[in-house]
């Protein structure tokens, strides 16, 4: 069965530090993706960075990296030079190879950053 | 622009007022997905589809309704809606591939009283 765990329901930051949102997940399928979303207090979903499974290096979108570690099944997001605006919830989510019907979600991570 | 619109953004309504919000992607996705988000529960899938007249249950299917008439549109409907279905839904939809993102709706915000 395929399992997304986000682990931290809050976290704060400070303003410029960097954070990062534990994910861990659980599958059997060889191929997979795992994938970040934000949603801000206006409630869309806005897509941030993706990890394929066989990808060797880890993601990097500008202030956003993913430290993929395979072998211990997680992927977390790393945020740098945090902003008050990244204050949003995180949703750490997986899409498997023999079901592209689903994304499998976390129950999120709130991220406050403080001035 | 790509995009996947959902109406409306917000709906208070009755217990047992039948309603439909709508969804439509520009993307010529195949597949098409909608989740109701609950506090501490993260997105749950209600239904999906992977093309035209393809549907087929997600994990908490009960209580709702879709179609697929044309690829483009996946309207949810809610027959008999209880306050249990009190939620944040969201529409999505995706290319058939694992490396691809899902792009989701603006997120429609129902109240049932």
């Amino acid at each position: 069965a395929q399992k997304i765990t986000q682990t931290q329901p809050g976290m704060f930051v400070q303003e410029k530090e960097a954070v990062t949102l534990d994910c861990t997940y659980d599958t059997s399928d060889p191929s997979y993706g795992l994938f970040w979303y934000k949603q801000p207090s206006s409630g869309e979903m806005i897509f941030l960075i993706y990890q394929g499974s066989y990808d060797q290096q880890n993601a990097t979108e500008g202030r956003y990296s993913l430290n993929f570690q395979k072998a211990r099944k997680s992927a977390n997001l790393v945020i740098s030079a945090s902003q008050l605006g990244d204050s949003a919830m995180y949703f750490c989510a997986m899409r498997v190879i023999y079901n592209f019907n689903k994304f499998y979600f976390g129950s999120g991570t709130k991220l406050n950053v403080k001035p | 622009e790509a995009q996947v619109t959902q109406n409306p953004r917000y709906l208070i309504t009755v217990t047992g007022k039948k309603l439909t919000v709508t969804c439509s992607q520009n993307m010529n996705h195949e597949y098409m997905s909608w989740y109701r988000q609950d506090p501490g529960l993260g997105l749950r899938q209600i239904y999906y589809s992977m093309n035209v007249e393809v549907t087929d249950k997600g994990d908490v299917p009960e209580g709702y309704k879709v179609s697929r008439k044309e690829k483009r549109n996946f309207p949810l409907i809610l027959e008999s809606p209880s306050p249990n279905q009190t939620s944040l839904y969201f529409c999505a939809s995706s290319a058939r591939a694992a490396n691809t993102e899902a792009f989701f709706g603006q997120g429609t915000r129902l109240t049932v009283v």
